[in-house]
């Protein structure tokens, strides 16, 4: 158990939904990773948070949206659902943004989207 | 920008063999980290083996170990005494050791496919 938190596990959903994705970091961990892991992208960063604020960017769709709360959860919105966007969604926290060997990233267990 | 290769899909060991994958990568950067992740069919992501690239020595633990060529760019996983529980998905992937925006996303590669046979 990495000690981070992800809700749901699994979500089924329909095409041009909205859903939300949660992730609780581990205690005291202020970064915050969200990754898609798809069968034909393989894991791609999508964006970063730091201590409620928006770090970094990847290979986000602007359909895409996230946020890190003052209490350090975050959501990862996704909107507008098509097929392509079935993936598995990590969160992965890390203690700092400072780049040292003990901001390793840990993940947590992901939430497997269906879009039908 | 950094990209990350595992030019081996899939891979197989007997039980109590040893197996070793590979992993290169391409970066202009000098100072960065590499890491090996495994994920079983649970999907969990685990951390398995760090190596920061300023350090010579060889990362190990338990009975995974690194054989790092930062020259060759090229960073393999050797697993001894192979279990059936090692078998799994492992990706290698690549961060930077400094980021002036302090971004420190894992660059995947696409994963190796290792199973044990008993």
């Amino acid at each position: 158990d990495s000690g981070v938190t992800q809700t749901p596990k699994h979500l089924i959903t329909a095409t041009g939904q909205r859903v939300t994705l949660r992730c609780s970091p581990r205690s005291g961990d202020l970064s915050v990773y969200w990754y898609q892991q798809s069968l034909d992208q393989g894991l791609q960063f999508l964006i970063q948070y730091y201590n409620g604020e928006e770090r970094a960017k990847g290979n986000i769709l602007e359909r895409f949206s996230a946020q890190q709360f003052p209490d350090l959860h975050s959501e990862l919105n996704l909107s507008s659902l098509e097929l392509g966007d079935s993936a598995l969604y990590f969160c992965a926290s890390s203690p700092r943004a400072s780049g040292g060997i003990t901001d390793t990233q840990y993940f947590g267990p992901g939430t497997r989207l269906t879009v039908l | 920008a950094q990209t990350v290769t595992q030019s081996q899909p899939e891979m197989s060991v007997q039980e109590a063999e040893t197996v070793t994958l590979s992993c290169t990568y391409d970066t202009s950067e000098s100072d960065y980290y590499l890491f090996w992740y495994k994920q079983p069919p649970s999907r969990q992501m685990i951390l398995v083996i760090r190596q920061e690239a300023y350090k010579q020595q060889n990362a190990t633990e338990n009975r995974f170990s690194v054989n790092f060529q930062k020259a060759a760019k090229s960073f393999s996983l050797k697993i001894s005494d192979s279990q059936l529980g090692d078998a799994a998905m492992y990706f290698c992937a690549y961060r930077l050791l400094y980021s002036g925006a302090g971004s420190y996303q894992l660059t995947f590669g696409k994963g190796t496919k290792l199973s044990v046979i008993p």
